[in-house]
């Protein structure tokens, strides 16, 4: 069975500064990975996936994620952080055959200062 | 525009009761799935389901069920509501395997 792990649980950034989430993945076989983020309060959004080919995945809002075999790790990245990036972040894996069935990692919660 | 929601937003009941939460979605998605949040577990799968007619277990299925009667709908049902359901449920669908799951924006339930 597949897992996920996301080793920081709270990370605090200031505004303008890089950002650099971690996620470990366990799976045998080629994963489908995904990045979502949660406001307060509401449902989760997909910032961006990969499934195969180019191991740097573009996505929304400015986000990019390396996929990186050799490391089972699959870490999303912000080149400068907007207050408004504050969230949580879920880092979730999928298998190929049963990609529909996800399962998350614990999440980490970001706070960006001013 | 086309989305999913969820009924109702906020539950409050009482231990042993039975508790319905509705999901609904108007993508035509083949795929619905019901997971749990609570702090430091992240999303847990309940239950799923990829058509009509068709549910399956997830890895927190115990006290919980589900039916698929259409496409839209798939109601999850807490058969005799405890305490540690306490919890905020978010209902999500997609279309194919491997495609994006698209989240309902979920019901906080609160057992006494």
């Amino acid at each position: 069975a597949q897992s996920v792990t996301q080793p920081d649980i709270h990370i605090t950034v200031s505004e303008g500064a890089s950002l650099e989430l971690r996620c470990n993945y366990s799976y045998g076989a080629t994963p489908y990975l995904f990045w979502y983020v949660q406001s307060p309060g509401q449902g989760l959004q997909l910032l961006l996936k990969y499934f195969s080919g180019d191991t740097l995945v573009q996505g929304i809002k400015g986000f990019e994620a390396e996929f990186k075999r050799s490391q089972s790790s699959f870490n999303l990245r912000k080149p400068s952080v907007h207050w408004s990036d504050a969230a949580e972040y879920f880092c979730a894996v999928g298998a190929e055959r049963t990609a529909s069935k996800l399962t998350f990692g614990t999440g980490t919660r970001l706070q960006v200062t001013l | 525009d086309a989305e999913i929601t969820q009924s109702p937003r906020h539950k409050i009941t009482e231990t042993g009761r039975q508790v319905t939460l509705a999901c609904h979605q108007t993508w035509n998605h083949n795929n619905m799935f019901w997971y749990r949040q609570d702090l430091g577990h992240g999303l847990r799968l309940i239950h799923y389901s990829y058509g009509v007619q068709d549910t399956n277990k997830g890895e927190v299925s115990d006290g919980y069920s589900v039916s698929r009667s259409n496409t839209e709908d798939l109601p999850l049902t807490l058969e005799s509501a405890a305490s540690s359901q306490t919890s905020v449920y978010f209902c999500a669908s997609s279309r194919l395997a491997g495609n994006e799951q698209f989240f309902g924006p979920g019901t906080r339930l609160t057992v006494l």
